[in-house]
């Protein structure tokens, strides 16, 4: 099991270009989030999907799109990327199942916007 | 948004040292977390809390569901260098969506 993948682990853009950041994860998990991480301000989340089909806007959506792809897969848009996006991205999924509410992160994405 | 005070923000101590710290909020939660994030890593979950006055150990780590639902205490017994990194706590409300609450963390420095 690689738990939650995420690609590219690094990446530069300029101010306006667009890119789609990957997760997947191989747990058969329903729920799968997108976060932020900016110093100072811990994990803020941007979007998430409690389940296939379903996509629902977090604390910090504007300039971000989703897809869920399917049960395995998540990914993050950026269409018309700022620097105010610069910050480190991190998916994460979750069984979704009962009480337990343990959500399983990825390794993150570390995004420079120039 | 719901917001979470963790404190302390930074500890620096002594190898083989005790650490507690604690994440407090207004609001109830039904749910802790506590995660634990490496340097160019991920956060890796630690602990899961889920009743009020439960108290759960997994190893050196202790952590506590206050019984007000307000709080959340962790403490790290005798420390070693691994255990340098950012903890954060984590709390799911009762009432609204299904979403964590992150606290801000505290950056743990261990001196030899």
């Amino acid at each position: 099991n690689a738990g939650v993948t995420q690609t590219p682990k690094f990446q530069v853009l300029k101010t306006g270009q667009s890119m789609t950041l990957q997760c997947a994860q191989d747990m058969n998990h329903n729920s799968m989030y997108w976060y932020r991480q900016d110093p100072g301000m811990g994990l803020r989340l941007i979007y998430y999907s409690a389940s296939e089909g379903t996509t629902d806007k977090g604390e910090v959506p504007n300039g971000y799109n989703v897809s869920r792809l399917n049960k395995r897969e998540f990914s993050l848009r950026l269409e018309s990327a700022a620097p105010s996006q610069t910050s480190v991205y991190f998916c994460a999924s979750r069984k979704g199942q009962g009480l337990s509410y343990e959500q399983y992160f990825g390794p993150g994405t570390r995004l420079t916007v120039t | 948004g719901q917001q979470l005070n963790q404190s302390p923000q930074s500890m620096f101590i002594q190898e083989g040292e005790d650490v507690s710290m604690n994440c407090t909020s207004s609001s109830i939660f039904n749910t802790w977390l506590w995660y634990k994030q490496d340097p160019g890593e991920g956060p890796v979950l630690l602990i899961a809390l889920y009743k009020a006055g439960e108290l759960t150990s997994n190893g050196r780590l202790t952590a506590q569901f206050g019984i007000t639902r307000k709080d959340s205490f962790l403490n790290i017994s005798a420390s070693i260098p691994s255990d340098v990194g950012i903890y954060f706590c984590a709390g799911l409300l009762i009432q609204g969506a299904q979403k964590l609450v992150f606290g801000q963390g505290t950056r743990l420095t261990i001196n030899p």
